[in-house]
């Protein structure tokens, strides 16, 4: 099936530095999403990203946290600066469309981030 | 605001056992529902979904009904293999939020089939 890549796997960072989470998604897709996962918990909406703006952000997406996609290259979250609560794995997903229908959103594997 | 809610933190079978893993939700909208499962590594990825009531989806043996009277679409099948270890999540995706495509994510049931 459709693949949506992440890099990378895993980063180890110290508190206060920024970071940037990288998503490769599918080719023909248009609707970009990043989801948080803290160990043990559920998986939670962060924002949803289409055509060059947030579309909507949950309360988890604090001002330290910003999406863009520049010339339809990779799909980035940056966080600036980090805290220790952004330990967590990072899922990106994207979709095709969003028609006033629900379309199947596709993920990559995660990002590990844990924040020192 | 939305809500999933799966009963089973851990499911522990044998081969050919019958699983049922409970999926309850509450929506303010008509949602179309889903089931994604998590392989180690790995991230979510669709096993079906259903948009209307009393609607079924289907896959690799697995299925669910949505059933909107009792809010519910519960995950069964009947008999599982050591292959289906691994995460499985209900979602929802709800409709009358304009197209909204963001996902709520039940807890995750973690199944582990013993051969």
């Amino acid at each position: 099936g459709p693949k949506v890549l992440q890099i990378p796997s895993h980063q180890i960072i110290d508190m206060g530095q920024m970071v940037t989470l990288n998503c490769d998604p599918v080719s023909n897709h248009l609707y970009f999403y990043w989801y948080k996962q803290i160990l043990g918990q559920q998986m939670e909406f962060l924002v949803n990203f289409y055509n060059g703006k947030v579309m909507e952000k949950s309360k988890l997406f604090k001002d330290q946290f910003s999406v863009e996609r520049p010339d339809g290259s990779y799909f980035t979250l940056k966080i600036q600066p980090t805290a220790l609560e952004d330990s967590a794995v990072y899922f990106c997903a994207s979709s095709r469309r969003d028609w006033g229908g629900v379309d199947t959103q596709y993920f990559g594997p995660g990002t590990r981030l844990l924040v020192l | 605001g939305d809500s999933v809610t799966q009963t089973e933190g851990q499911v522990a079978l044998s081969e050919e056992d019958f699983l049922t893993i409970h999926c309850n939700y509450s929506a303010s909208g008509y949602p179309t529902l889903f089931w994604y499962v998590q392989y180690p590594g790995e991230g979510p990825q669709l096993l079906f979904r259903a948009s209307r009531d009393k609607e079924k989806g289907s896959s690799r043996g697995f299925e669910a009904t949505y059933d909107k009277g009792t809010t519910s679409f519960h995950l069964r099948k009947a008999s599982v293999q050591e292959s289906d270890s691994a995460v499985y999540y209900c979602a929802l995706s709800d409709r009358a939020t304009g197209g909204n495509n963001k996902l709520t994510f039940g807890q995750g049931t973690v199944l582990s089939v013993i051969p």
